[in-house]
């Protein structure tokens, strides 16, 4: 069956550095694949969105790499800063309309 | 950019009533919309696909009696829990993609916080 992988531990990093979650699937091949944030509390917001023909997607502090070989997405977070302190969710795309989420991964960036 | 709402953003209830929670879309039409429910430290899981004029499409697992959708307009779904439970008690969210927009870009309301005593 399909499935979509987070590492469901939070990640802690500090003010400056480099943030890097990842995202792997297995058992299909997702057209694109997207970025969410969620905070507590709220609806998740959308971030980025990478086709599988791209290797690589940047917007401002946020890059997204997919790696169709190796079933894997990571997201990276440049000069994070405690305002980037959330939860992540992946979304490959499955084929359907609606989508499918990862577990999510949550950031603390400390100060 | 796109803006979904819900109604209302908490909601407190004794066991056995129902609770109608609103969905719409502020600044676009969307023909479809979909309702999430999210359990605490856990992700979004899919409820059901809702459709303008039609039927809902409810995943495998959700009781459609219990969980009855409306999608009445283009703006605006409803989802009624019926005779609610304890375990009912969750984050619900809804969602909705504009129609025509590439990726399946997805724009959610900010959640329901369901909490049924």
């Amino acid at each position: 069956s399909q499935k979509i992988e987070q590492n469901s531990e939070a990640l802690n990093i500090q003010e400056g550095k480099t943030a890097t979650l990842t995202c792997n699937y297995t058992n299909y091949s997702p057209a694109y694949l997207q970025w969410y944030r969620q905070d507590p509390g709220r609806g998740p917001v959308f971030l980025l969105l990478i086709r599988e023909n791209e290797k690589e997607k940047r917007k401002e502090r946020l890059k997204v790499t997919f790696d169709t070989t190796l079933k894997q997405s990571l997201f990276h977070i440049t000069a994070s800063q405690p305002a980037d302190s959330a939860t992540y969710l992946c979304a490959p795309h499955t084929g359907r309309r609606a989508l499918t989420f990862g577990s999510g991964t949550r950031l603390q960036v400390q100060p | 950019g796109a803006v979904v709402s819900q109604h209302p953003s908490r909601v407190i209830c004794k066991s056995g009533t129902s609770v109608k929670i609103e969905c719409r879309s502020l600044d676009f039409q969307a023909t479809t919309m979909f309702w999430y429910r999210q359990f605490p430290k856990q992700s979004l899981m899919l409820m059901a696909t809702s459709n303008e004029g039609s039927k809902a499409t409810y995943e495998q697992g959700v009781e459609k009696d219990k969980f009855l959708i409306n999608h009445a307009s283009l703006t605006l779904s409803t989802l009624t829990v019926t005779s609610a439970h304890p375990e009912d008690s969750s984050f619900y969210i809804c969602s909705a993609s504009l129609t025509g927009g590439s990726g399946n870009e997805q724009f959610f309301g900010p959640g329901t916080r369901l909490t049924v005593l």
